[in-house]
């Protein structure tokens, strides 16, 4: 089955500092990938997509890229901000007529910025 | 419209109580969705509806029953529910089950339930 994995938190960093978030997946043909975010007490809000390899998404200054040959799809941000403190899914649905669309989430990360 | 609107946002019940979530989309979307999502945990997924039919329910008890009136409306009706049913209830909503690029999900703020 499908699964996705992503690097355990939670991840504290300053102001200003550069954000990796790993995240990989498992799963048969070409899934769709995501990340969502989650601001405390809120439900979950798509921060980019990808839905072929190679493809680059992108939002709010963060970026992840689509690599099929390392079933990869990590967030990136050159800049955190403390609004940016949340907790951030990585996920996958697909392949394409299967599943109806269902979302296979990794465990989180929790991203603290400080000041 | 890009809004998936959950009422109510909290909802407290006995263990005896019949009550039902309700989730609205105006996106013309087809498939919706109900997720649940203990603390510090990843949403789980409990049904699909897609077209309006029922396509996945992931094993959910019983006590959990969905409803698809129409395209735009899901509810899911709750009865004798157990304190451990107490979570954060999301519902979501894609423009299709099937192509890549259509499984998109939007998501509503949820649900906070809990079952006293």
């Amino acid at each position: 089955g499908n699964s996705v994995t992503q690097m355990e938190g939670p991840v504290t960093l300053s102001e200003e500092a550069f954000l990796t978030i790993n995240c990989t997946y498992t799963a048969t043909g070409y899934p769709s990938l995501f990340w969502y975010v989650q601001y405390p007490g809120e439900g979950l809000q798509l921060l980019l997509k990808a839905t072929k390899a190679d493809d680059k998404g992108s939002n709010k200054g963060f970026e992840a890229t689509y690599r099929k040959e390392t079933t990869s799809f990590h967030l990136e941000k050159g800049s955190v901000q403390v609004s940016d403190s949340a907790v951030y899914f990585c996920a996958l649905s697909g392949p394409p007529g299967t599943s109806y669309g269902k979302l296979t989430f990794g465990q989180g990360t929790i991203l603290t910025v400080h000041p | 419209d890009t809004e998936v609107t959950q009422t109510p946002k909290h909802l407290v019940m006995g263990m005896t109580n019949k009550k039902s979530l309700k989730c609205e989309q105006h996106m013309g979307h087809r498939a919706m969705y109900w997720y649940k999502q203990k603390a510090k945990k990843p949403p789980e997924l409990m049904f699909v509806y897609s077209y309006e039919k029922l396509s996945i329910n992931e094993s959910v008890p019983s006590r959990f029953s969905p409803e698809c009136p129409n395209s735009s409306l899901l509810n899911l009706h709750l009865h004798a529910l157990q304190p451990e049913d107490s979570a954060l209830y999301l519902c979501a909503s894609s423009r299709a089950p099937y192509r890549p690029g259509d499984t998109e999900a939007f998501f509503g703020q949820g649900t906070r339930l809990t079952v006293v």
